[in-house]
């Protein structure tokens, strides 16, 4: 199956740090999703985005959908402790349903 | 507010036992997805299906079987488990084929 390639595998950063990360595909995807993880919990949807061009944010959070429609980021303002997990892209390309690939992940640490 | 759940958490089986993971959604969604989560491999879809009594398979159907006779429970069976279904297994649901996804907290299976 289809992996997205997202970018940065792992991040370190001090608490009030900007974050941001990215994710491209060699598809065209119709859906971006953007999803946190915590250990042993499900993803969380974080953001969902369905027009090309489409900024979205979700308080600190703010996700961009790109044009070409094979790329999407993330950007976190001001990070905080609970941050701290496993961020994921998606997207759902345009057989629907069934096709939700989703990228490998991005740790996020916060050193103290 | 119970949104999806899964059941169990955590199962410990034997090489050709046969298990079923529960899932059940309060939502009214009319699409139920069953995914896998490996390191190295990351979120893989098993089945989905779209609706009630509407099944389809994902990347990876092979060993495992799907029913939906009403549309908020989407249980997974493996009719013959293998230590190679040895995985972290989430049920997710959405309203349509390009909405976000909303997972469950996941079933840990160990098969020994």
């Amino acid at each position: 199956g289809q992996q997205l390639n997202q970018s940065p595998q792992s991040m370190f950063i001090q608490e009030g740090e900007d974050v941001s990360m990215n994710c491209t595909s060699s598809s065209i995807f119709n859906t971006w999703l953007w999803y946190k993880q915590d250990p042993g919990e499900g993803p969380v949807l974080l953001i969902a985005l369905y027009k090309a061009g489409e900024l979205t944010s979700n308080g600190r959070l703010t996700a961009q959908f790109g044009i070409t429609r094979k790329d999407s980021f993330l950007n976190i303002s001001a990070s905080i402790p609970s941050d701290v997990g496993i961020y994921f892209c998606a997207g759902v390309d345009q057989t629907g349903a069934n096709n939700l690939f989703f990228g490998t992940g991005t740790r996020l640490t916060i050193i103290p | 507010d119970a949104g999806i759940t899964q059941s169990p958490r955590y199962k410990i089986t034997e090489t050709g036992r046969q298990v079923t993971l529960m899932c059940h959604q309060t939502w009214s969604h009319s699409y139920m997805f069953w995914y896998r989560q490996d390191l190295g491999h990351g979120l893989r879809l098993i089945y989905y299906s779209a609706a009630a009594d509407i099944t389809d398979k994902g990347e990876v159907p092979d060993g495992y079987v799907v029913s939906r006779s009403k549309t908020e429970n989407f249980p997974l069976t493996l009719e013959s488990a293998t230590r190679s279904q040895t995985s972290v297994y989430f049920c997710a649901s959405s309203e349509g084929p390009l909405t976000g996804q909303y997972f469950g907290p996941g079933t840990r299976l160990t098969v020994t």
